[in-house]
C-alpha cells in the first residue's frame, strides 16, 4: 500500500495552462504539505495543511492555489504556467515534525514548454 | 534561504568505505532530521535527531548533533552501491510545522 501517492508522476504542458497535481496519504497524519524541487536538487516548502486548515504559506506565486477537502487529501492547483514552475514537486505527509520525519510521495515532474 | 548547508556537495568512494557528510543550520532547532534521496524517486527518512541528544545509531547510520556549533553530521559504514543517493539534513525550528531542507551531499558508491 502506498504511504503517500500523487497524481500524475509526469506533467508536460504549456506555457499558460492551468494544471493540478493531486495528493492522498493513508496514514492517517493530521499535517500535508506541498515541496517544490528545482533542476539543483533544493527543496523549499510552499504549503501545509493541519487537518484542513493552511498553516503555512511561503512566498509563492499566487497561482499556486493549494485545497485540502479532508485530512487525507491535498492538492496543488497552478494557474497560468510560465516556464519557470518547471521543478519536481513533493507532497509530503507528516503527524507532527517536532517528533516525527516526513514521509513523502514519488514526486510530480512538471515540465512547461 | 536554505535553514541548512551540507558539506562536501559531493563524494564518492569505494564500497565497503565509510561515507561522512556534514550539515550546518543558522538557528536555534527543535530537532535535525537526514533524508535519503534515490535518483528519481521521493524522500526516505533516516533519522530524526533531538536538540538535546548528541547521537544516534539507526544500522549502519550514526548521526551526531553539536547545538553549540550548530551542525551534524551522518555516518554511513561500510558503504554499499545502494547507499548512492543524494542525502539532505532538514531541520525543525521550535513550535514550527516547517522542516526547512540543505542543499544535500550526493554520494556515489563505487563497486
Amino acid at each position: 500500500d502506498t504511504a503517500v501517492s500523487q497524481t500524475p508522476k509526469y506533467l508536460v504542458t504549456q506555457m499558460g495552462n492551468d494544471k493540478s497535481i493531486k495528493c492522498e496519504q493513508n496514514l492517517g497524519h493530521d499535517t500535508m504539505y506541498w515541496y517544490k524541487q528545482d533542476s539543483k536538487k533544493f527543496l523549499k516548502i510552499m504549503f501545509s495543511y493541519n487537518n484542513k486548515e493552511l498553516i503555512i504559506n511561503e512566498t509563492v506565486p499566487n497561482r499556486f492555489s493549494p485545497k485540502s477537502p479532508d485530512k487525507a487529501h491535498l492538492n496543488l492547483h497552478i494557474n497560468s504556467l510560465e516556464l519557470g514552475d518547471s521543478a519536481v514537486y513533493f507532497c509530503a505527509s507528516s503527524q507532527d515534525p517536532r517528533n516525527y520525519g516526513y514521509t513523502f510521495g514519488s514526486g510530480t515532474r512538471l515540465t512547461v514548454v | 534561504s536554505q535553514q541548512g548547508e551540507e558539506d562536501p556537495q559531493a563524494l564518492s568512494i569505494q564500497e565497503g568505505e565509510n561515507a561522512t557528510m556534514n550539515c550546518s543550520y543558522k538557528t536555534s532547532i527543535n530537532n535535525l532530521q537526514w533524508y535519503r534521496q534515490n535518483s528519481g524517486r521521493g524522500l526516505v527518512h533516516l533519522i530524526l535527531i533531538r536538540s538535546n541528544e548528541r547521537e544516534k545509531h539507526s544500522g549502519r547510520l550514526r548521526v551526531t548533533l553539536d547545538t553549540s556549533k550548530k551542525s551534524s553530521s551522518l555516518l554511513i559504514t561500510a558503504s554499499r552501491a545502494a547507499d548512492t543517493a543524494s542525502y539532505f539534513c532538514a531541520s525543525s525550528l521550535s513550535n514550527d510545522y516547517k522542516l526547512s531542507f540543505g542543499a544535500g551531499t550526493t554520494v556515489t558508491v563505487r563497486a
